[in-house]
């Protein structure tokens, strides 16, 4: 079974710019969960996906969107990006009833310049 | 602010040893602890979860939680060096988190030959 796949892998934006990234969740796994990774902040909560539905949120501005479509793949969106937006940001797929059994994907490099 | 907490290392064991990694949290109402592995430029990996108080045990890993103390360790038996990587503590907030996990900022374990 493919794992969680996550594009692109690697991303330069400016300042200002918007972006949108996208994960493909395992076949199945209903349930997607964004995260954020920095050195300073380490991992971050994003939002979560069910169902085409966002269930939970983490403490991010309103610049950072999502959505899921019927087919379960996400995207999330960063618009007016600012060069603290530079991070690794990872989806995670689950199966509902089993949170527990969370599978990241490799995530996506963005840099902002 | 729900907070889990971890020593950033480095832990620094030699091959064969006990390496024992820590983790508290702040949240009382947490149900589900889980340890992820992230070997350095990969996604983390689950290898471990635990939400009952005691031990769990898998192999050459021991996941232990004392609620009481809201404490959360992982023991790693007969360390080898392919044990070298960032461990990631995560609690899974309380009722109606939804998938959230909030991680801690991770221990670097080093196993040395």
């Amino acid at each position: 079974k493919a794992g969680v796949t996550q594009t692109p892998r690697y991303l330069i934006k400016t300042r200002g710019q918007q972006v949108t990234l996208s994960c493909s969740p395992i076949s199945g796994h209903r349930s997607v969960s964004w995260y954020q990774q920095t050195p300073g902040q380490g991992l971050q909560f994003l939002f979560e996906y069910f169902s085409e539905t966002q269930r939970n949120k983490g403490n991010f501005p309103g610049r950072f969107s999502g959505r899921q479509f019927s087919n379960s793949r996400s995207e999330m969106n960063v618009s007016t990006l600012e060069l603290g937006d530079s991070a690794l940001y990872l989806c995670a797929s689950s199966l509902q009833g089993r949170a527990w059994e969370q599978y990241f994907g490799p995530g996506t490099r963005l840099t902002v310049t | 602010q729900k907070e889990v907490e971890q020593n950033s290392g480095p832990l620094s064991v030699p091959e064969g040893a006990i390496a024992s990694l820590n983790c508290t949290y702040s949240d009382r109402g947490s149900q589900s602890f889980f340890w992820y592995r992230q070997y350095s430029g990969k996604s983390p990996e689950l290898i471990m979860f635990i939400y009952s108080n005691g031990d769990k045990e898998d192999g050459r890993f021991t996941a232990q939680l004392n609620k009481a103390s809201q404490y959360v360790s992982l023991l790693i038996r007969d360390s080898q060096p392919s044990d070298s990587a960032t461990y990631l503590c995560a609690v899974m907030e309380g009722p109606g988190g939804y998938n959230k996990l909030i991680f801690g900022a991770g221990t670097r374990l080093a196993v040395h030959p």
